[in-house]
């Protein structure tokens, strides 16, 4: 199976600051990688799919980069809205597997 | 809108069963692949299962964890995916969610998900 590791696994950042959050997977995904976002007590929702897609609905403030094994989720301006818990997955190969998690408060 | 919401999940001893169910609504199974996803209390996301849609035979995919003792299955007519969950184990506490694949084979992500149902295995 493929792991997926994020890092860092929490952070804490002011409204309006740049966050970066970045997934390592254990081998070539190519660009099958995807990002959610998982509000308190919601369940998870597609922010991005292949890699650096914007899914329908999703602020412009979200963007994705990456390919390979190394990929990066970025909000350029966080907002309260954004207090969540992101995860990373593969689709490349069977089991599709998540990464652990990464998640971020508001200061 | 595009929605699913399970149903189905209580608590259960070891050893027991469980059936959880998925009716979806504003769209049509038919040509997804349709999956369960589970996340014990704390924890990150797990996959569990699949099941292909009709031109892919209704085939199944498992996580080697639940690999035997669980099985998805879905109606095409009643627009619903079902989990069946045997000889479940307290590990098997978590809740449940189904989701559907969408995007090209190989490109896959899940859109959406539903509200989750909660399983407790415990005596």
């Amino acid at each position: 199976d493929i792991q997926m590791t994020q890092s860092p696994s929490s952070l804490s950042a002011s409204v309006g600051d740049r966050v970066t959050i970045t997934c390592r997977a254990s081998q070539s995904v190519n660009n099958y990688l995807n990002w959610y976002q998982q509000s308190p007590g919601k369940a998870p929702k597609n922010l991005i799919y292949a890699a650096s897609n914007l899914q329908s609905g999703v602020p412009s403030r979200f963007s994705a980069s990456g390919s390979g094994t190394d990929f990066t989720l970025t909000i350029s301006s966080l907002q309260p809205e954004d207090l969540a818990t992101y995860y990373c997955q593969q689709s490349y190969s069977d089991p599709f597997t998540f990464g652990p998690g990464t998640k971020v408060d508001i200061k | 809108e595009v929605k699913l919401v399970e149903s189905g999940g209580g608590l259960v001893q070891p050893g027991g069963s469980l059936t959880l169910s998925c009716v979806a609504s504003g769209f049509s199974i038919n040509d997804h692949y349709m999956d369960w996803v589970r996340q014990a209390p704390g924890k990150g996301l797990e996959w569990v299962g699949r099941t292909r849609n009709k031109a892919n035979r209704y085939t199944t995919d498992y996580a080697a964890s639940v690999k035997d003792r669980f099985t998805v299955s879905r109606d095409d007519s009643k627009n619903s995916l079902y989990l069946q969950m045997n000889s479940l184990k307290t590990e098997d506490t978590a809740v449940y969610y189904c989701t559907r694949e969408v995007g090209a084979t190989g490109s896959n992500w899940y859109e959406p998900w539903g509200q989750g149902t909660l399983v407790t295995v415990s005596s």
